[in-house]
Formats: C-alpha cells, sequence, structure tokens
C-alpha cells in the first residue's frame, strides 16, 4: 500500500511571498487532514476533508491560508501571505474511516525568513 | 474544551528499566485516545489506540477515565525506543484528533 505522498520535503520562503504544498492520501481514503507543526509542539489540525467537502476548518487562518481538495482526491494547502511564525511542518494526513487512525505523509518543512 | 497534556518534554531511561509517558486529557465525554510516535528522520505513525487494547512492540496503554489519563507503558526499555511519543484524542463526535505537546524519549545504552 502506498503512503501519503507530500511535497515539497522543504520550502523556504521570504516573509510576504506565496507557498503551497500538496498532498495525495492513501487510495481510497475519504478523509484527509492537514496539520501544523510548530517546532516543539504537536500537530495542531488545520483543515478536514471528508470527500471534497470542508468538515472542519476552524482553526486555519482564513485570511492567509487556504486549502482545497477538488475531486474527493488530492488536495493543497496555500499561504497567501506568509508569516515568520508560518515557518513550521505542515502535515498531511489521511484515515479510511472516522474510527481508523491516521496514516501520515512525512510533512513540507517551511521556513520563512 | 479538549486538550491534551502530556507534563514531561523529556525523559531518559536506562536500557532494560521500566518506562512511563504520561499524558492527561480533559474532554467530557468519550473519547478515543492514541499514542503515536515519531522516530528519528521518520513520518509520524499510530502505536496503539484503546479501544484495541493491544501491545505493540512491548508498550501498552490503558485508559483510566477517572484520572483522565492514557499512560503509556514498556516494562523494559530497548534503545530502539528512543523517539517522540504524541498522546492524542478523539471524539466520538467528531473526527478532530487534538495532540499532545510530545514528550521525547531517550534510551540510554
Amino acid at each position: 500500500e502506498a503512503g501519503v505522498a507530500q511535497s515539497p520535503r522543504y520550502k523556504i520562503i521570504e516573509k510576504r511571498q506565496s507557498v503551497a504544498f500538496w498532498c495525495n492520501p492513501i487510495s481510497g481514503h475519504a478523509t484527509l487532514y492537514w496539520y501544523q507543526q510548530i517546532l516543539g509542539q504537536g500537530p495542531k489540525l488545520l483543515i478536514q476533508f471528508q470527500n471534497n467537502g470542508v468538515v472542519d476548518d476552524s482553526q486555519l487562518p482564513k485570511d492567509r491560508f487556504s486549502a482545497e481538495r477538488l475531486k474527493g482526491v488530492d488536495s493543497t494547502l496555500k499561504i497567501q501571505p506568509a508569516k515568520l511564525e508560518d515557518s513550521a511542518v505542515y502535515l498531511c494526513a489521511s484515515s479510511l474511516t472516522r474510527t481508523a487512525g491516521y496514516t501520515f505523509g512525512s510533512g513540507t518543512r517551511l521556513t520563512v525568513v | 474544551a479538549q486538550r491534551v497534556t502530556q507534563p514531561e518534554k523529556l525523559l531518559s531511561v536506562f536500557k532494560g528499566a521500566p518506562v512511563e509517558l504520561k499524558c492527561n486529557y480533559s474532554y467530557s465525554g468519550s473519547p478515543e485516545l492514541f499514542w503515536y510516535v515519531q522516530y528519528s528522520r521518520q513520518r509520524l505513525q499510530l502505536l496503539l489506540r484503546h479501544i484495541s487494547r493491544e501491545s505493540i512492540k512491548g508498550f501498552t496503554a490503558d485508559l483510566n477515565k477517572g484520572e483522565t489519563s492514557f499512560h503509556l507503558k514498556k516494562p523494559f526499555a530497548q534503545e530502539e525506543d528512543s523517539a517522540m511519543y504524541y498522546c492524542a484524542l478523539k471524539s466520538t463526535s467528531y473526527d478532530k484528533v487534538i495532540f499532545g505537546p510530545g514528550t521525547s524519549l531517550s534510551v540510554i545504552p
């Protein structure tokens, strides 16, 4: 079984620039999550999709962050414009059912300078 | 409010010694509790979940609703157990999983 794929692995941008991350979940996993993990902290949920619909985006800073999951498969997370405090690892995860554990991707490490 | 706390940021034990990583949670309903582990240079992965009542890699965790705890235990630590461990809570009403801040376990040879 292929895992959750994320790209790029690393990204360095200047503040006020924009950036996009891509995630391809495990085939057949209807639920997809984006988490932000700041150094020294646990992952924090940004947005959850069920197929191509948003289930929870209550912690997504919508003035600068956006995410979409067209066709209910791949997903992209965008930050525009980036701030220094957005430096973090952005994790994508998917799950088969609502009660199953997550499978995480390897993450994208973003550094904003 | 839903919250997960892990009081120890760092925990060092000698190889062969027992290890216990503490996790406490606050949640008004009946949550699902998980332990996730991240080994060096690897992705975050599920270690065990309380509803399975399983033992993975010698680790067990018991949900204590009275104390709102879900401590992770292993009787004899191995060097390969050195990793970052995250306790996580998932409400049965929503799918959102909330992670604790993590405990870095270091097993000294």
